[in-house]
């Protein structure tokens, strides 16, 4: 159980193009999904919390405007990345929580390289 | 935001040898998760553990809760390659999120 499938597992697009990522969580009903973005040999980093329904909720220094996230439904959540740059080249990993569960579930990783 | 700090940053060893991975804060987290990530792979959840003092094992892994509930470490007898990877602490904070330590690479060569 506690699966959380991530699409594409890799993209590469044009600078000023944007990118939408979707995660899901095939077997359990998530209320809270979570992104993160990890550079080469670094911890994860994150980035926003997602909630059904509602709007997500940005870490400090990360502009909700380029990082538009949509949390429609139980299962799943999307990331668009907006007018990409070089600079937005990372690997994406999404999260999925159970209600009052400690733990998360990491998806597999989205790997955006922006040429 | 609480910080995690992991030490150490890097581990090598001989297979069949033992390792700890220590994972230390001056705040208290409400739960402490160990994940383990492999190159170009989302981490996957190893234990969870919640009360101060808790000891948890998984086959050759024994994870521990400080009894503040402010440090873990996780430790592994007979090392073998299958435990090459990152391994990540991650303390429990508020509206669930997690936060997660630096990492520690662990490198278990035959």
């Amino acid at each position: 159980g506690a699966v959380v499938s991530q699409h594409p597992s890799r993209v590469i697009c044009k600078s000023g193009t944007s990118v939408k990522i979707e995660c899901r969580s095939l077997d359990f009903q998530a209320t809270t999904m979570f992104w993160y973005r990890q550079f080469p040999k670094q911890s994860l980093m994150l980035m926003a919390t997602s909630n059904e329904g509602s709007k997500a909720t940005y870490e400090q220094g990360v502009e909700k405007d380029k990082f538009l996230i949509n949390h429609a439904s139980l299962t799943l959540s999307t990331l668009t990345v907006t007018s990409a740059h070089p600079e937005d080249s990372s690997f994406y990993i999404c999260s999925a929580r159970y209600i009052h569960s400690y733990e998360q579930y990491f998806g597999p990783g989205t790997r955006l390289t922006v040429t | 935001t609480q910080l995690l700090e992991q030490s150490p940053q890097f581990l090598s060893i001989q297979e069949g040898e033992n390792l700890t991975v220590y994972c230390n804060s001056s705040s208290v987290f409400s739960s402490l998760q160990w994940y383990r990530q492999e190159p170009g792979e989302g981490p996957v959840l190893l234990v969870t553990v919640v009360t101060g003092g808790e000891v948890k094992k998984l086959k050759r892994l024994t994870f521990q809760f400080g009894d503040a509930r402010k440090d873990s470490s996780l430790h592994i007898t007979a090392a073998q390659p299958g435990d090459t990877g990152l391994y990540l602490c991650a303390g429990g904070e508020s509206w669930g999120k997690l936060q997660f330590g630096a990492g520690t690479q662990v490198v278990v060569t035959p």
